[in-house]
């Protein structure tokens, strides 16, 4: 099975920071990379899908990147509706999600 | 408008099983795969597995396999997802989410609201 690392668990960021959470795979994953967002109590959310398409309706101050083993999600310019916390999920082989990242305001 | 509504929260005994359902309503179930999510208290996600209504095919996380079994009834647009077993390892929120193909992409582009499960004596 394909094992999703995610870094860092745990963010501390101001309002207009560049904030960057990053997911790696245990094998290439060939850009099959999805993005959620689950603020507290809430379901998941799709952010972004197969590495770097935006969601409809999502802000466009996030974004995605990567390929082989490595993504990276950024949200350019931190707003406080943004504290939630972060999950990669790999769609390659079966499903794997990254162990979250839970982002925080300074 | 695409709605998937989970049977209620559940308090069950060590040694039980439990069924979650969810009903999907706005799309054609069987033309999408259920997936099934696990979120212990504090913790991140974890894929249990799916179903494919149409074909009444099913996927497991190894981890999950035993413990959880997918179905669905297309009669009535629900699937389920039966544990067994129930230690407290089990307690959890669990969600399903379809899962739609586009532009070469699987998403899971619509949740449930959770269901809670609570194993306890």
């Amino acid at each position: 099975d394909i094992q999703m690392t995610q870094s860092p668990s745990f963010l501390s960021a101001s309002v207009g920071d560049r904030v960057t959470i990053n997911c790696k795979a245990s094998q290439n994953i060939n850009k099959y990379l999805n993005w959620y967002q689950q603020k507290l109590g809430e379901a998941p959310k799709l952010l972004i899908y197969n590495t770097n398409n935006l969601q409809t309706g999502i802000p466009s101050r996030f974004s995605g990147s990567g390929s082989g083993t490595d993504y990276t999600l950024t949200i350019s310019s931190l707003q406080p509706e943004d504290v939630a916390t972060y999950f990669c999920l790999q769609h390659s082989s079966r499903r794997t999600f990254g162990g979250g990242t839970k982002l925080e305001l300074k | 408008e695409v709605k998937l509504q989970q049977s209620g929260d559940e308090l069950v005994r060590p040694g039980a099983s439990v069924k979650i359902s969810c009903k999907a309503s706005g799309y054609t179930f069987t033309s999408y795969s259920m997936h099934w999510v696990k979120q212990r208290p504090g913790q991140g996600l974890e894929w249990i597995g799916a179903i494919i209504p149409i074909i009444d095919t099913t996927e497991y996380n190894q981890k999950f396999k035993g413990k959880a079994t997918l179905t669905a009834d297309k009669s009535s647009n629900t699937a389920n997802m039966e544990l067994s077993r129930l230690t407290s390892e089990d307690s959890a929120v669990y969600y399903c989410a379809r899962e739609h193909y586009y532009s070469s992409s699987y998403v899971m582009d619509a949740w449930g609201q959770g269901a809670s499960v609570t194993v306890s004596s």
